[in-house]
């Protein structure tokens, strides 16, 4: 059974960008799609975008100007960068296995934007 | 605001049936059948319950079925239990510029 684990800062200043990483355990992280989606708090799911495995990233249009999604198959690991980030940037991220439908979490981690 | 609509909250007492829409557009919901509905309990990930309108992962019993109508899809749960009480989302497929996009969730309550 593949798991996910989210690596990174939990609180970062407004305009500082946001670094996060996904650990792939139990599983290739090769053939498969790979997503980062946020949740603000007591609020519903944004999907941010997603990576294949060879490189090629699609981004949700109202973020696309500030956000990096980036692979490294040889520690089975992708990332995702979010810069110029602002309070509204608050939520859990996850990131999560699949394109249109995500079928493999990981448990999240709470990124938390303020002065 | 979400890109899909669903109704804030809905509840079933143990033993019963309650369904969830979820209403999008003729961009998403309507144009492609890759709607999948997430369960989340409090504090924890979303899981998948259903992919592409009515598939079932292994392991999400039969008691959860998906459908679609036109631009409304829905989510039934059957047989109420009492950990079926979360938070449901749905998600569409939004074309090749926004390929994922979400509902609002609803909460389901177990009376």
């Amino acid at each position: 059974q593949v798991q996910l684990q989210e690596s990174g800062p939990g609180l970062l200043k407004p305009s500082e960008t946001l670094s996060l990483t996904c650990t792939v355990s139990g599983g290739s992280i090769s053939s498969y799609y790979w997503s980062w989606i946020r949740q603000p708090p007591g609020k519903g799911l944004e999907w941010i975008g997603y990576i294949y495995y060879s490189g090629s990233t699609k981004y949700n249009p109202s973020l696309k100007s500030r956000v990096t999604i980036s692979v490294d198959t040889s520690k089975n690991q992708f990332s995702l960068k979010l810069n110029s980030v602002t309070a509204a940037d608050t939520a859990v991220y996850y990131c999560a296995r699949g394109r249109s439908s995500w079928n493999q979490w990981g448990q999240g981690t709470l990124v938390t934007v303020s002065s | 605001q979400s890109a899909l609509t669903q109704p804030p909250s809905a509840s079933g007492s143990p033993g019963q049936s309650v369904t969830i829409s979820c209403t999008g557009t003729s961009s998403d919901v309507g144009d492609y059948n890759y709607v999948s509905w997430y369960q989340q309990h409090p504090g924890k990930a979303p899981k998948l319950m259903i992919y592409e309108v009515s598939k079932r992962p292994s392991g999400v019993p039969d008691r959860f079925s998906g459908s679609k109508s036109g631009n409304t899809a829905s989510l039934t749960v059957s047989g109420l239990q009492a950990e079926d009480e979360a938070d449901y989302y749905c998600g569409s497929y939004a074309g090749s510029d926004n390929l994922g996009v979400f509902g609002g969730g609803t909460k389901l309550t177990v009376l």
